[in-house]
């Protein structure tokens, strides 16, 4: 049950693009197409931005998109914005009905 | 869509009990699994605990001292922690399960375990 792999911090200037990864293992992330990938302003509540991979829930801007290779899996936001500065934090299911998060990664919007 | 409201959060010494609830209101709680997830100062999100139709399942860390349960008829989830440790500090979220993933948190409540 160790914490899947993500960059501690990232930046992009408005307009930019900017992909953070999320590497796991084989018996998580490489296991299963059932990643997830959550907003979090903060002290705010998480908000599912992907799950399954690549699904947006409805109403999530088309602007994030995500996917996954292997062990690892991305999120790409485009034409970044100022209100898109917040930690994203990447999740797995793991088997076993159990879960795992990475440990997620600040966005700077310069 | 539907809404968490957690409480029960506070400051307790290590080895104290604290019993955290979330009030889930909005969508037919009794058909979904629940998640608590914590989140310690200045890190990232930890899957803690899932109920669900086929029971329940525990991060290896709070196996034996935290245990999960729900009142469908209250529409009530709860989590009982008991010998709490230092590092079990966080802000606890409840999220509602939706297949694989998390589609609705609450706010979080505070628990601070500290001599």
């Amino acid at each position: 049950q160790s914490a899947l792999t993500q960059p501690a911090s990232v930046s992009g200037s408005p307009g930019q693009s900017i992909t953070i990864s999320c590497t796991g293992t084989s018996s998580d992330v490489g296991a299963y197409d059932y990643v997830s990938w959550y907003q979090q302003h903060p002290s705010k509540a998480p908000k599912l931005i992907i799950f399954d991979v690549s699904k947006r829930p409805s109403g999530v801007s088309n602007r994030f998109s995500a996917s996954k290779s292997g062990d690892t899996a991305s999120l790409t936001i485009s034409g970044l914005q100022a209100e898109d500065e917040a930690d994203y934090h990447c999740c797995s299911y793991s088997g076993g009905d159990t879960w795992v998060f990475g440990g997620g990664t600040k966005l700077t919007v310069l | 869509q539907g809404q968490l409201v957690e409480s029960g959060g506070g400051v307790v010494q290590p080895g104290g009990s604290l019993r955290l609830s979330c009030a889930a209101s909005g969508f037919r709680f009794s058909d979904f699994g629940m998640h608590w997830v914590r989140q310690a100062p200045g890190k990232g999100l930890e899957w803690v605990t899932l109920i669900w139709y086929k029971g329940s399942s525990y991060i290896d860390s709070v196996k034996g001292r935290f245990t999960i349960s729900r009142d469908n008829s209250k529409n009530m989830l709860y989590l009982q922690m008991n010998s709490l440790r230092i590092e079990d500090t966080a802000v606890y979220f409840c999220a509602r399960m939706n297949y694989y993933n998390m589609d609705v948190w609450g706010i979080g409540t505070t628990v601070t375990v500290s001599s």
